[in-house]
């Protein structure tokens, strides 16, 4: 199975902060990498795919980059409604897997 | 719009076994794969099974092998999920994801979830 690291595990920011989460593959997944958001009690929402290319409807301060085994999420600007918990998810190989998600604080 | 709708919470106790459904509109069942991904209290998320078009098959995770049944009922356009031999574990948050028919393997829509409590 590929293991996805992901870190941290959670941070404290403020409005208007840059924020950068990276996610590590334990083997080459190319660009086969997506992010999630997830809100308190809600269903996790795609935001990223391919490892860079944003979702329709995703606001462009949201940002992701790499490929192989390195990857970051960047948050370039946090607005209140960013605050939630971020997961990367691998989907070069089954099973599919999950980082352990980032909770990004106030 | 693809939209998922999921059963009710469920309590069950220790050795039982629990169904959850998933009805999809917006879309026609057979053009998307659905998965299963479930969360347990204060943690992340956990990949079950799901239809892998790649493989023209459903997959389950080994964690999950023998007590797990993905099926479809596409008369309904219903998605279940039935988990047996349920421990205390298996409480979670069980989520039903689709792909868009296009982009595999990625979950573009999901349901509501539906809370599974093991308790005796």
């Amino acid at each position: 199975d590929i293991q996805m690291t992901q870190s941290p595990s959670s941070l404290s920011a403020s409005v208007g902060d840059r924020v950068t989460i990276t996610c590590q593959a334990s083997q080459d997944i190319s660009i086969f990498l997506n992010w999630y958001q997830q809100k308190a009690g809600k269903a996790p929402k795609l935001l990223i795919n391919d490892a860079s290319n944003l979702e329709t409807g995703v606001p462009s301060r949201f940002s992701g980059s790499g490929s192989g085994t390195d990857f970051i999420f960047t948050i370039s600007s946090l607005q209140p409604e960013d605050f939630a918990t971020y997961y990367c998810q691998q989907y070069d190989n089954l099973p599919l897997t999950f980082g352990g998600g980032t909770k990004v604080e106030i | 719009q693809v939209q998922l709708v999921q059963s009710g919470t469920e309590v069950k106790k220790p050795g039982a076994s629990v169904k959850v459904s998933c009805q999809v509109s917006g879309h026609t069942l057979t053009e998307l794969s659905t998965h299963w991904v479930r969360q347990a209290p204060g943690t992340g998320l956990e990949w079950m099974g799901g239809f892998d078009p790649e493989n023209g098959q459903t997959i389950y995770a080994q964690k999950f092998q023998g007590r797990v049944t993905m099926t479809e009922d596409t008369s309904t356009e219903t998605a279940y999920m039935e988990l047996s031999s349920l421990r205390s574990e298996d409480t979670a948050i069980y989520y039903c994801a689709t792909d868009n028919g296009s982009s595999l393997r990625t979950f573009y829509f999901w349901g509501q979830g539906t809370l599974v409590t093991v308790s005796s």
